[in-house]
């Protein structure tokens, strides 16, 4: 079965700075999505990013954007000038066919 | 506004008393899936379904049950709840089951006593 790691149970980071989470998965596929989630203190999902296994080129979302190593199973969420709002669980998560599997979450404080 | 609503948003109740909720999407999603969400675990799966009458088992199925009788809905039934299931639960749907993610409803948080 599918895992999702995420190694970085909280983190924080400056306001204005920059801050990556880390998340590795394992998968024996060649063909699969990836996303990043954020879940902020009202608890609701909100899909942040999601990458294409079969592209190479990392996606992008304003100031949110990927570093995915496919080699290496690694899906890194970098957010760029950081600010308060952006305080929030964030989860990664794997998705092929009817398997959806998420990490169990990295909790970011933004410091002001 | 297409969204997936999930009621009721917070629940108490005792062991042994069957309960269900909710869950209906307006975007005409074929695929619809629940979670249950604990500190350290993340989200894991509990059922999702494919289709109307198409349901399958998740992760963590035992002690709970669903039906897809239509394609909106997709309600969690819990027959005898016990403290362990007492969880942050989401429903969501999807388009299909990859490309897309997933939409989610605003959790349920259910307590167990």
């Amino acid at each position: 079965a599918q895992t999702v790691t995420q190694s970085q149970p909280e983190m924080s980071v400056q306001e204005a700075e920059t801050v990556t989470l880390s998340c590795t998965y394992d998968t024996s596929e060649s063909d699969y999505y990836l996303f990043w989630y954020k879940q902020p203190p009202s608890r609701q999902m909100i899909l942040v990013i999601r990458q294409e296994a079969y592209k190479q080129q990392n996606a992008t979302e304003n100031r949110f954007s990927v570093n995915f190593q496919k080699a290496a199973k690694s899906f890194s969420l970098k957010i760029s000038d950081s600010q308060l709002g952006d305080a929030a669980m964030y989860f990664c998560a794997y998705s092929r066919g009817q398997n959806f599997v998420f990490g169990p979450g990295t909790r970011l404080s933004v410091l002001p | 506004e297409a969204q997936v609503t999930q009621n009721p948003r917070y629940l108490i109740t005792v062991t042994g008393k069957k309960l269900t909720v909710t869950c209906s999407q307006n975007m005409n999603h074929e695929y619809m899936s629940w979670y249950r969400q604990d500190p350290g675990l993340g989200l894991r799966q509990i059922y999702y379904s494919m289709n109307v009458e198409v349901t399958d088992k998740g992760d963590v199925p035992e002690g709970y049950k669903v039906s897809r009788k239509e394609k909106r809905n997709f309600p969690l039934i819990l027959e005898s709840p016990s403290p362990n299931q007492t969880s942050l639960y989401f429903c969501a749907s999807s388009p299909n089951s990859g490309f897309y993610g997933y939409t989610f409803g605003s959790g349920t948080r259910l307590t167990v006593v």
